[in-house]
């Protein structure tokens, strides 16, 4: 599978727009981008995944480039609960989960 | 949405025992489930995949001997660590998937072990 690259951490102002990019540049045309994020000393939490196209749900948006080089996951009103870390995967449907090091996200009020 | 579970949430025991951890799968069969190990500050390491109704599937450099994956049913994988010491000391963590569509993997709340 693909491997990623992610800014090692961010801040986000309370409320506002969180906007977490991932560089996939590696990737083939039948790998997922899959988005998890991961509360200190709990289990990873599924945000949302997508092949091309944008997609959205009640937790976040994420945005695809064109030529899937990259994406952004889009929170698009932060809160204090919203600080975790976060994590971007490209994985082809059956195969395993290999995390990379993420994006620590701090929320700041 | 597809909820796993993890017994125990934590587990402290002597070096040179075993411990054993489930994890389930709740509301959904799960033919395929992952084990993964966290250390502190660190990101999940995949372990192994644990196949229901055959052997697991171990990650370059896992020892297989040591730790024991058992996928008995569509919704119970177990992971034991047999002779603990304390570098076997971390955070473990399983997924498992609903075999369907894009499947998506969702992750049990962790196990936090701390050998003595």
């Amino acid at each position: 599978d693909a491997k990623t690259t992610q800014p090692p951490s961010m801040d986000c102002a309370e409320g506002r727009a969180a906007n977490l990019p991932c560089n996939h540049s590696t990737i083939s045309g039948n790998e997922y981008v899959y988005w998890y994020r991961q509360i200190h000393s709990q289990g990873p939490q599924y945000i949302i995944h997508g092949l091309k196209n944008n997609e959205t749900n009640e937790m976040a948006s994420l945005i695809i480039t064109e030529d899937r080089k990259s994406s952004t996951l889009i929170l698009p009103h932060a809160t204090l609960r919203d600080t975790a870390v976060y994590y971007c995967i490209v994985r082809v449907i059956g195969n395993q989960f290999y995390f990379g090091t993420g994006t620590s996200l701090t929320v700041i009020p | 949405g597809a909820v796993v579970s993890q017994h125990p949430s934590w587990v402290i025991c002597k070096s040179g025992t075993s411990v054993k951890i489930e994890c389930r799968s709740l509301d959904f069969q799960a033919t395929t489930m992952f084990w993964y190990r966290q250390f502190p500050k660190q990101s999940l390491m995949l372990m192994a995949t644990s196949n229901e109704g055959s052997k697991a599937t171990y990650e370059q450099g896992v020892e297989k001997d040591k730790f024991l994956i058992n996928h008995a049913s569509l919704t119970l994988s177990t992971l034991t660590v047999t002779s603990a010491h304390p570098e076997d000391s971390s955070f473990y963590i399983c997924s498992a998937g609903l075999g369907r569509g894009t499947d998506t993997q969702y992750f049990g709340p962790g196990t936090r072990l701390t050998v003595l």
